[in-house]
Formats: C-alpha cells, structure tokens, sequence
C-alpha cells in the first residue's frame, strides 16, 4: 500500500533552516509528484509546490519562491523540503503528499509539526 | 493562483443533506476537488474533477458544479462527517485550496 512517512516534530529558532524528508513506499517513486502543503495551527491547507522525482523539476508557490527547496533522492524514495529564514509564523504542520498528472492528492504523508521559537 | 471561497461552516441535522460550496473565477474552465480533514488528521481526498468519487468513498459524497461555483453535497449525513472540508483547484500559476468549512453535524 502506498505510504509517505515523513520525519518526526522539530523545534526550530528564527532564522534558522528547516530540512523535511519525505519517505515514499508501495508505489514506483519516479512515477508521481512530490507535493509539500503547509497548515498553520487551526488554519486552512497552503500549496508550497511540488517536485517531479523523475527529473527533479520543481514548481514553487509565489508564497515561498526564494525561500523553499524541494529535492530528492530516487535511491531512497525519499523526497525533501527545506525552508530558509525561519519566522514564527512558520510555525505550522508540514504535509508531503502524492499526486499524479492531473492536479490534485491522492495519498498524504503523517504531517511534521514545526515550531519556530526563540 | 488564484482565491476560492468557502463558507467558514455548515450545520445539518444527522440524516439530512448539507451542500458546501467553493466559488472562484476560474471553476468554469478548471476542475475542482474535494478533501475531508477529521481533527488531528491528514485530509483524505473525497471527489475529483468535479464530480468523481475515488474508491472508498461512500456514495452518499457527491459532487457538482455550475458556472464559478463547485457544490460538495453530503446525503444522508452521519456524525462521523463531523469534519473540515476544502475545495481545491490549480492554473498554470500554481495550486489554490478553498478556506474550509466546519461541517457541524448537529
């Protein structure tokens, strides 16, 4: 079955970076987007972009160009999402999920609580 | 992107029928999707394109859509639909989620 495990709770300073890693099981890896949304504490879905882990192409949301990085490593099935500049207002669960060619989810990972503190 | 407009809630009766719309300019010319958010878990998508309904889901979810607004309809609703549900959309410029709406199931 398809899984995306996703690394544990982090505590982060401001202005300190965020690495996220996004491990994908039950499926070929290559073969479906990488999608990183972000949800601040009892508050609505936010698209931060996607990865294609065939090519490594990436596509980021006005919101975080210049800030997020999306990678991967087709080795380990396993996808990354880092944010730079850390504010308290990243505070936030991170989702990795899954979609395919037409734009939408259809499996999502177990969520990474964030918090961003000084 | 672009913005979609949900009511911040619903509230229904158990057995009754609740209808959640989305509204955005550009549903007329690009699909919409649907997810269900159930309190300290990851949404689960409930219809795509508009109006399909994945595998698992129960027939009672069902989707439409006329003109800039998308409708979720609920039949026969169930205190386990006791959820946040978002409607979802993407252009060429990115993806959008709709703000949410609190179904209550009274």
């Amino acid at each position: 079955q398809v899984q995306l495990v996703q690394s544990g709770a982090e505590v982060k300073k401001p202005g300190a970076s965020l690495k996220v890693s996004c491990k994908a099981s039950g499926y070929t890896f290559t073969s479906y987007y990488i999608h990183w949304v972000r949800q601040d504490p009892g508050q609505g879905l936010e698209w931060m972009g996607r990865i294609n882990p065939n090519s490594g192409g990436t596509d980021y949301a006005q919101n975080f160009q210049g800030r997020v990085t999306m990678t991967r490593d087709t080795s380990i099935s396993t996808a990354y999402m880092e944010l730079s500049g850390l504010k308290s207002d990243d505070t936030a669960i991170y989702y990795c999920a899954r979609g395919g060619q037409d734009p939408y989810i259809d499996y999502w990972g177990q969520g990474n609580l964030v918090t961003v503190s000084s | 992107s672009y913005e979609l407009t949900q009511p911040p809630s619903v509230s229904v009766s158990p057995g009754q029928t609740a209808r959640i719309t989305c509204s955005g300019d550009l549903l007329p010319n690009k699909y919409a999707y649907w997810y269900q958010q159930k309190v300290g878990q990851a949404p689960v998508l409930v219809i795509y394109k508009d109006r399909q309904r994945p595998s698992g889901i129960p027939e009672r979810f069902s989707g439409s859509g006329s003109g800039t607004t998308v409708t979720l309809t609920i039949s026969g609703v169930q205190a386990e639909d006791e959820a946040e549900y978002y409607c979802q959309s993407a252009d060429s410029s990115g993806w959008a989620f709709g703000g949410g709406t609190k179904l209550i199931v009274l």
